[in-house]
């Protein structure tokens, strides 16, 4: 299976900072890469796909770029209710993989 | 507008088998694939399985390849999750997720409010 890692596992960050997530592929991926938003109790939202596109209704604070293994997430300006648990997942191979999660805590 | 609503959780015993069912709605059902992805309790996000729109293809996460089934039924707007032999390990919410595509985009787009699992004697 393709290994999903992300950088860092928590951070913490106050509102209106701009706040960097990374991931990295065990192996080539392409552009297949998608991002989440899982805030506590909730089931996880779907923000980028095919590592830069903006799902429909999603703000455009929320941005991600990169190909083949190394792919970044941002946030421009945190708002109160982005402080939830982000996880990157490729969906280049038959047996999809999600990164281990990274969580944005409020500083 | 798209929802899917799981059902058929609850407390099992090890070894023991349990369907969930996705009821589906907002959407053309059979145009489109369907993903299974489970969480743990405090844990990350495992992908179980997706179907394709029309069932001709199925892949598993290795965790459970061979105990676990999925199945569809266009005519009804459901999917199922057929667990056999579980263990304590599969304990965890269950989300089941509409593919962006016929199956092989791999891009859970929609999901449900998933149902909890627990394997316990």
């Amino acid at each position: 299976d393709i290994q999903m890692t992300q950088s860092p596992s928590a951070l913490s960050a106050s509102v209106g900072d701009r706040v960097v997530i990374t991931c990295r592929a065990s192996q080539y991926i392409g552009s297949h890469l998608n991002w989440y938003q899982q805030r506590p109790g909730k089931a996880p939202k779907l923000l980028i796909y095919s590592a830069s596109s903006l799902q429909d209704g999603v703000s455009s604070r929320f941005s991600g770029s990169g190909s083949g293994t190394d792919f970044t997430f941002i946030i421009s300006r945190l708002q109160p209710e982005d402080f939830a648990t982000y996880y990157c997942q490729q969906g280049y191979s038959n047996t999809i993989t999600f990164g281990q999660g990274t969580r944005v805590e409020i500083k | 507008q798209v929802q899917l609503v799981e059902s058929g959780g609850g407390v099992v015993q090890p070894g023991r088998s349990l369907t969930l069912s996705c009821a589906v709605s907002g959407f053309t059902f059979s145009d489109y694939g369907m993903h299974w992805v489970r969480q743990a309790p405090g844990k990350g996000l495992e992908w179980m399985a997706v179907i394709w729109y029309d069932g001709s293809n199925t892949y598993y996460g290795d965790s459970v390849k061979g105990r676990f089934a999925f199945s569809r039924d266009n005519s009804r707007n459901m999917v199922h999750l057929q667990m056999n032999n579980l263990r304590a390990e599969d304990t965890a919410i269950y989300y089941c997720a509409r593919d962006a595509g016929r199956g092989g985009r791999f891009i859970p787009d929609y999901w449900g409010q998933g149902v909890l699992v627990t394997v316990s004697s």
